[in-house]
């Protein structure tokens, strides 16, 4: 079965300090990893993924994920948040052979002034 | 270029009644996917067509959803009639027909049955 946890339902953070928001995942075979932000009245947005390759993945905006394989995570990064950074991210992966993405309940980033 | 449209972006309808959403992928892209986030839990899958053929299905909650894609270019969900547990954001997404590519999601569509 394919799932992924975000445990963390709310992150805040001071504007400037690094940020990371937590993902794990479980899939059979590979896993292809994303991760999507979703910005107030907007759609799902693209930041980044995982396909093979290096562990660390950079995206859109200044974010970065790092694969783990051996921890099983895909957490987002990024060294100094923006107030414009606050949204809803969410982590997505895709088991190998399948077509559709598994997400998970998502995490609303929060960057004070 | 333009991305993934859907219409409505809101919709207010009552248990029992009928209502049709409908997704314009981006062009070209051949696979087209329906998704829904039920307030605060996860995006879940409902279905995905390639071109005009319904490759997987096995997300729609019940037989009161129906997913078209005539043409393999816009599609639609209608859901008939509705429930009060159908409330939600819908989401389309459509991507390139080819592995490993991103797919591009519209604004979704927000319904609350009442």
């Amino acid at each position: 079965a394919q799932s992924v946890a975000q445990p963390e339902d709310q992150v805040n953070v001071a504007e400037g300090n690094p940020l990371t928001v937590k993902c794990t995942y479980s899939v059979s075979g590979n896993p292809y990893l994303f991760w999507y932000v979703q910005y107030p009245n907007r759609g799902l947005q693209f930041l980044l993924k995982y396909i093979t390759g290096d562990n660390l993945v950079k995206g859109s905006y200044g974010f970065e994920a790092e694969f783990n394989k051996s921890q099983t995570s895909f957490h987002l990064k990024k060294p100094s948040a923006l107030v414009s950074d606050s949204a809803l991210y969410f982590c997505a992966v895709r088991g190998t052979g399948a077509n559709n993405l598994f997400f998970g309940t998502g995490t609303r980033l929060t960057v004070i002034p | 270029e333009a991305g993934v449209t859907q219409f409505p972006s809101h919709s207010v309808i009552e248990k029992g009644q009928t209502v049709t959403l409908r997704c314009d992928p981006i062009s070209g892209h051949d696979n087209l996917y329906w998704y829904r986030r039920v307030m605060g839990k996860e995006i879940k899958f409902l279905l995905h067509f390639v071109k005009e053929s319904k490759q997987d299905e096995s997300g729609m909650p019940n037989n009161r959803f129906l997913a078209e894609r005539t043409g393999g270019t816009y599609s639609t969900l209608k859901v008939q009639p509705a429930e009060l547990e159908d409330s939600g954001v819908y989401f389309c997404a459509s991507s390139l027909l080819l592995p490993n590519t991103e797919a591009f999601f519209g604004q979704g569509t927000r319904l609350t049955v009442v």
